[in-house]
């Protein structure tokens, strides 16, 4: 099935460093959404985005939708230990479709 | 507390074994779905259920069941579990309305099929 493009595949940075990470497809989205997987546990979500251009945060995540709705980004400001895990985008078309996942972008955190 | 449940946690089968894994939730829910998830492929959908008795495939349901007879419940069933379904599974339920944004996980199971 469709997949999102998601990168990097992984992250190795140093405590108090930002983070970008991002998400594109070939097609249009009306919906994007950040979700964070802690080790042993299911994903959480973070951010929902649901207009293109439109800037949400979350304490020190930020994530963008992008202008031509085929992309989206997230920033993580001045990175801490339990920042680590797998965050992961998705988008949605519509109500009526399923949920589009990316394959996730591991962050690890060297203290 | 508001949760879903899922059991075994983990688990460690041989080829053609039936098995079953339950999903619980106690939060009235109509929604679920059950993912697979795999390195380098992030979670695809393998069933879902919009309500009891209504269920529909995802993205990868061959070698798999479901059943949604009680709205807390939907187990998902390997009738002949083969190594290709090792993988982390994760149920999921969400509330009527924007139900692919507000999805509520379980812990995971992690299924080894010998």
């Amino acid at each position: 099935g469709q997949q999102l493009n998601q990168s990097p595949q992984s992250m190795f940075i140093q405590e108090g460093e930002d983070v970008s990470m991002n998400c594109t497809s070939s097609s249009i989205f009306n919906t994007w959404l950040w979700y964070k997987q802690d080790p042993g546990e299911g994903p959480v979500l973070l951010i929902a985005l649901y207009k293109a251009g439109e800037l949400t945060s979350n304490g020190r995540l930020t994530a963008q939708f992008g202008t031509t709705r085929k992309d989206s980004f997230l920033n993580i400001s001045a990175s801490i230990p339990s920042d680590v895990g797998i965050y992961f985008c998705a988008g949605l078309k519509n109500s009526n479709y399923q949920l589009i996942w990316g394959a996730g972008t591991k962050l690890i955190i060297k203290p | 507390e508001a949760q879903v449940t899922q059991n075994p946690r983990y688990l460690i089968t041989v080829t053609g074994k039936k098995l079953t894994v339950t999903c619980s939730q106690n939060m009235n829910h109509e929604y679920m779905s059950w993912y697979r998830q795999d390195p380098g492929l992030g979670l695809r959908q393998i069933y879902y259920s919009m309500n009891v008795e209504v269920t529909d495939k995802g993205d990868v349901p061959e070698g798999y069941k479901v059943s949604r007879k009680e709205k807390r419940n939907f187990p998902l069933i390997l009738e002949s579990p083969s190594p290709n379904q090792t993988s982390l599974y994760f149920c999921a339920s969400s509330p009527p309305g924007r139900v692919q944004e507000t999805q509520y996980f379980g812990p995971g199971t992690r299924l080894l099929v010998l």
